[in-house]
């Protein structure tokens, strides 16, 4: 079975500091998908980022970036220069690979409730 | 525009009747799944469809009901067995790919009084 922790469940910074969000998972399947998603209080879940587990090459997408690591089944979330804006729950999320009449369901963690403080 | 539309944003319930929650979505996505989510518990899955007239139970299927008789749309039923329905509810649509995000509406928020 799949499963997904968020260890931080609130965080609190003032605005323009940076913010390191962790997400560490579990799997037994070599080929996975990870996620994150982001809901504003507006509700939607909205799309940030995937990575599957074969490029562990971190990513960089103007203040945000991700850092996978294998070895520690890990897909950390960095937030450089936070603002107001950011003030959201994060989820992390998980997907194994296609299992022919399998699922394909996204596995979520908990959230982390980031509240960027001005 | 594409996306997700949910019905209605609130919604209130008396204790004992069934409600249903719309979900209709024009991305052709195969694959749809209703989550609930509670403050503190992350998102749990209720029942999912890869295709239509197909659906599968999720973790916490309990108390729910749901149909696909149509590509685009994916109703769930509350029924009056659920003993805990107050709850913010979310549908999802993707592909029957395991890489591809799902897409996910604006949510209902369904309140037993």
């Amino acid at each position: 079975a799949q499963k997904v922790t968020q260890a931080q469940t609130e965080i609190s910074v003032v605005e323009k500091e940076d913010v390191t969000l962790d997400c560490v998972y579990e799997t037994r399947d070599t080929t996975y998908y990870l996620f994150w998603y982001k809901q504003p209080p507006s509700g939607e879940l909205v799309f940030l980022i995937r990575r599957n587990s074969f490029d562990e090459q971190n990513e960089i997408s103007g203040r945000y970036s991700w850092n996978f690591q294998k070895s520690t089944s890990s897909f950390n979330f960095t937030i450089t220069a936070s603002q107001v804006v950011d003030s959201a729950v994060y989820f992390c999320a998980l997907s194994e690979a296609n299992r022919g009449a399998g699922s394909y369901q996204l596995t979520f963690g908990k959230g982390t409730k980031l509240s960027v403080i001005p | 525009d594409g996306g997700i539309t949910q019905s209605p944003k609130y919604l209130f319930r008396k204790e004992g009747q069934n409600v249903t929650l719309s979900c209709e979505q024009n991305l052709n996505h195969d694959a749809m799944y209703w989550y609930r989510q509670d403050p503190g518990q992350g998102l749990r899955l209720i029942y999912y469809s890869q295709i239509v007239n197909d659906f599968q139970k999720g973790d916490i299927a309990e108390g729910y009901s749901v149909s696909r008789e149509k590509k685009e749309s994916f109703p769930l039923t509350v029924t009056s067995a659920q003993k805990n329905p107050t709850a913010f509810y979310l549908c999802a649509s993707k592909t029957r790919t395991g890489n591809t995000e799902a897409f996910f509406g604006q949510g209902t928020r369904l309140t037993v009084v």
